[in-house]
């Protein structure tokens, strides 16, 4: 069925650090997966996208990696900082493409 | 250039009593999707609505539960009957067309809390 999940529920890093959070998925004809930020008391906001077409994608400050082999995902932030602090979701679009199916979530603390 | 608006942000409800969420999409947007949070957990998806349409309802419980996005004003997404179990967050996004690649943008919620 599908499922999108997170391996680790936390993360904790320094300030200036690089961040990475990952991401399995079960269904291997997704095609197409997001990566969203929540902070607190407020809605998920989109970081950046990637299809099944591409291994990497680039933003600023952040990379998303797809490994389609293994169905594994993972979020990279370059030189973390303290306003990064938030639960991260990645999600993929149904078959039908009608919702997206978000994992539970990475919390990442980011110390000064 | 506003984004999704969602009204109330915080509403308390009776076991019993009526629920009436909000959510106004981003302008020209016309698809709209509701999803709701439980504490410590990712957004299950409900429904997704066009105007005046529902196009996909399959996460959406079968009774109590409705939804709406008529050709004027915001769409609403109706709880008849609270229960405990419905406190959540609902989250409400939309995106200027369906189906994937197009990104859907997300309202600040409303906390629903049933007592």
């Amino acid at each position: 069925g599908e499922n999108v999940g997170l391996h680790l529920p936390t993360l904790s890093v320094q300030e200036g650090d690089n961040s990475i959070i990952n991401c399995a998925y079960s269904n291997s004809a997704s095609d197409y997966f997001i990566w969203y930020k929540q902070e607190s008391g407020k809605g998920p906001q989109f970081i950046i996208d990637i299809r099944s077409n591409m291994d990497k994608r680039q933003g600023q400050r952040v990379t998303v990696l797809l490994n389609k082999t293994v169905k594994h995902l993972s979020l990279q932030i370059a030189a973390t900082q303290p306003g990064d602090s938030a639960v991260y979701f990645c999600a993929e679009i149904n078959q039908a493409g009608t919702a997206l199916i978000f994992g539970k979530g990475t919390t990442l603390s980011v110390s000064s | 250039n506003a984004g999704v608006m969602q009204n109330p942000r915080h509403l308390v409800r009776r076991r019993g009593q009526e629920a009436r969420l909000r959510c106004s999409p981003m302008k020209g947007h016309s698809h709209v999707y509701w999803y709701r949070q439980l504490p410590e957990e990712g957004l299950k998806f409900m429904v997704y609505l066009q105007k005046e349409n529902i196009i996909d309802e399959s996460g959406m419980p079968k009774e109590r539960f409705s939804a709406e996005f008529p050709k004027e004003g915001p769409s609403i997404l109706r709880i008849q009957q609270v229960v405990r179990g419905d406190s959540a967050a609902y989250f409400c996004a939309s995106s200027l067309t369906g189906g994937e690649g197009y990104e859907q943008y997300f309202g600040p919620g409303t906390r629903l809390t049933v007592t």
